[in-house]
């Protein structure tokens, strides 16, 4: 069966530090990618996605930046910190480039900046 | 532009009773239909999907949800809230078109936060 995993589970980074959440996905091969933010009260923000090895779009435009460095490893970066980043990240998967394939989501990382 | 609506962002139901949490879409291609269950802290968990067929989607933890074209609506529904359904649930809605943005992304509601009353 498949699995998600993410981590750090938590996180408390001062401003301007730099950032690195990471996911992996395993019992599938070629899944689409996502890194999804929770911000308090405002429901889930798509911030990047990706259907290969190397290939990254972007919805939101924002000091975060996105990289797949293997098929199944999904990685969320900063090099510099906002208080505004401060939120709950979740990464998810899908299988196929279909919309409508179920998204399966990780358990979640809580970023503080403080 | 694609939406999904959940008009309630806070309900309080007491344990036993019936539950129906509402959500409305506006999609314009043939809509796949989805809720999601979040406790504090946590991931989020799929409760259920209409891809088609039968409009009436029985899920997990004694959910059910019902799509209707007519009044472009997939409401949640559950006939007596344990303590544990406690939680926050999302409504999503991805399209049967593959599409070149956000391929395979859903969009979600913004949810609906459950409390039970003992």
């Amino acid at each position: 069966s498949q699995t998600i995993h993410q981590w750090p589970a938590t996180l408390v980074q001062p401003v301007g530090s730099p950032l690195s959440l990471e996911c992996t996905v395993e019992g599938t091969s070629n899944p689409n990618l996502y890194w999804y933010r929770q911000a308090a009260g405002r429901g889930l923000q798509l911030l990047f996605y990706s259907v290969g090895i190397g290939q990254i779009s972007s919805e939101v435009p924002q000091n975060l930046s996105a990289s797949r460095p293997q098929d199944r490893q999904f990685i969320l970066s900063s090099k510099k910190l906002l208080l505004s980043d401060s939120g709950f990240y979740l990464c998810a998967w899908s299988q196929g480039a279909i919309s409508g394939n179920t998204i399966y989501f990780g358990e979640g990382s809580w970023l503080t900046v403080v | 532009a694609q939406s999904v609506t959940q008009p309630d962002i806070h309900i309080t139901v007491s344990e036993g009773a019936s539950l129906e949490l509402r959500c409305n879409y506006s999609y314009g291609a043939t809509p796949y239909l989805f809720w999601y269950v979040q406790s504090p802290g946590q991931g989020l968990q799929l409760l259920l999907k209409y891809f088609s067929g039968d409009t009436l989607v029985q899920g997990i933890k004694g959910f059910e949800a019902e799509f209707k074209r007519s009044q472009s609506s997939f409401n949640l529904r559950k006939p007596s809230v344990h303590w544990s359904d406690a939680a926050e649930y999302f409504c999503a809605v991805g399209s049967s078109v593959s599409y070149g943005g956000s391929q395979g992304n859903l969009i979600f509601g913004k949810g609906t936060k459950l409390s039970v009353k003992p």
